[in-house]
Order: C-alpha cells, then structure tokens, then sequence
C-alpha cells in the first residue's frame, strides 16, 4: 500500500508563484525524500530531512516535517516554468522491514507552472 | 562520474512473451533497485538486490525476477508477459553500504505490451 500520499495531485500556477505541496504518510520512518520526475523519464533527488530534522533548505526548496502529524510539506519559491514536473515524496520501509534500495512513493503532484 | 544506464529505453512485446531489463549502476554502488511505474499503481518497489543477494522483495507475483551479476550489473525478466506489465521500469542505485537514503535513478525502460 502506499505510505506516502501528495496533496494537491495537480497545481497550476503563474511563475513567479510559489508552490507547496503536501505528502502524509503511515508508519514510523527514519527520513524523507522528495524527488522530482520530468515526463516519462527517470526520478531525480532533490532533498532528504531525517527523522529528527524539523526543517531544512536546498536553494529554491524548503521541506518540513511534523513527525507527530506524520506529514511533510515542499515549497518551491519563484517558481520557473523549467520546475513542471512531478514530484513524489518517498519514506523508507524500515516499518515495514524494508532496506535501503526500497522506499515507498506516494503518488505525486503534477506541477504546472505557466510562463 | 557516468550515471546509471538502462537498456533498452523502449521495446514493444506482446502477450504471452517475456522479456530482460538491463541496468548498470554508478561505478561503486553495490545496491541496485527495480521500480515499475504506472499511472493507476504510480511507483511500486520490485525489489533490491546486493552484492549479487536479493536483499528485498515487492509485492509483485514471481512472473518478476531479477539477478546481480559480480560486476553489479543487474537484470529484471518478466515472463508470460500480460497487459497489466505495460509500464516504466525504473532501476536506481546507491552504495548500500551506508544509508544516506539517496537513490540515484535511471531513465527508465518503457514496456508496452499488446
């Protein structure tokens, strides 16, 4: 089952703009991830924040993490048109007895921002 | 640093038929994942092997099997292929040795099965 799930699934918006997306998911984890995929090619990173980490920053992207709520947030300030892409949390299985190479993805938002 | 390779990028089978998956990792890294990635399902683990051991395994019926070569190449196969395995079959990488967490992924390889 998915651990991870993406809020909104779609956001359009005006570069510039800034675009938060939100992921949930279940079970405890050790870290999370972001990654991002342009259409029908391969995923690339772009941020992990450990379990003990509340906040942290990488250029353009902030991502939070409330362990409590079981919940995670990027944000993308001044957004360019080259950001369209899809963007997937993913949580390693360790509740699951999962190993490295295996995380669990939600189902991404589609972001789309016009120039 | 080259990145991680798959082959073919695209191929077309049909029923019935099977087929093999190629991946090379980055240079160093002893870990290599396999993910299939549909619109209905999105990204689910297949599995994971290291230093030529499956070290973990999806929820995928056993049509799905994989091998490590010593070089850690690895190969996926699916047999008796069906149309629900029309997908992108990603492999990512990483040195499975200490969990830094980061997965590095390949371009994929698009299966369409008729």
């Amino acid at each position: 089952s998915q651990q991870g799930e993406e809020d909104p699934q779609a956001l359009s918006i005006q570069e510039g703009e800034n675009a938060t997306m939100n992921c949930s998911y279940k079970t405890s984890i050790n870290n999370l991830q972001w990654y991002r995929q342009n259409s029908g090619r391969g995923l690339v990173h772009l941020i992990l924040i450990r379990s003990n980490e509340r906040e942290k920053h990488s250029g353009r992207l902030r991502v939070t993490l409330d362990t409590s709520k079981k919940s995670s947030s990027l944000l993308i300030t001044a957004s360019r048109a080259a950001d369209t892409a899809s963007y997937f949390c993913a949580t390693d299985a360790s509740g699951y007895g999962g190993s490295q190479g295996n995380l669990i993805f939600g189902k991404g938002t589609k972001l789309s921002v016009k120039p | 640093k080259a990145g991680v390779t798959q082959t073919p990028r695209y191929l077309i089978k049909t029923r019935g038929q099977q087929v093999t998956l190629s991946c090379s990792p980055i240079s160093g890294h002893r870990s290599v994942s396999w993910y299939q990635q549909t619109p209905g399902q999105g990204l689910q683990f297949l599995f994971e092997y290291f230093s030529e051991t499956q070290r973990n395994k999806g929820n995928f019926p056993g049509r799905f099997s994989g091998r490590q070569f010593s070089n850690s190449r690895s190969e996926m196969n699916v047999s008796t292929l069906e149309l629900g395995d029309s997908a992108l079959y990603l492999c990512a990488s990483s040195s499975g040795l200490v969990n830094t967490g980061e997965l590095f992924f390949g371009e994929g390889s698009r299966l369409t099965v008729l």
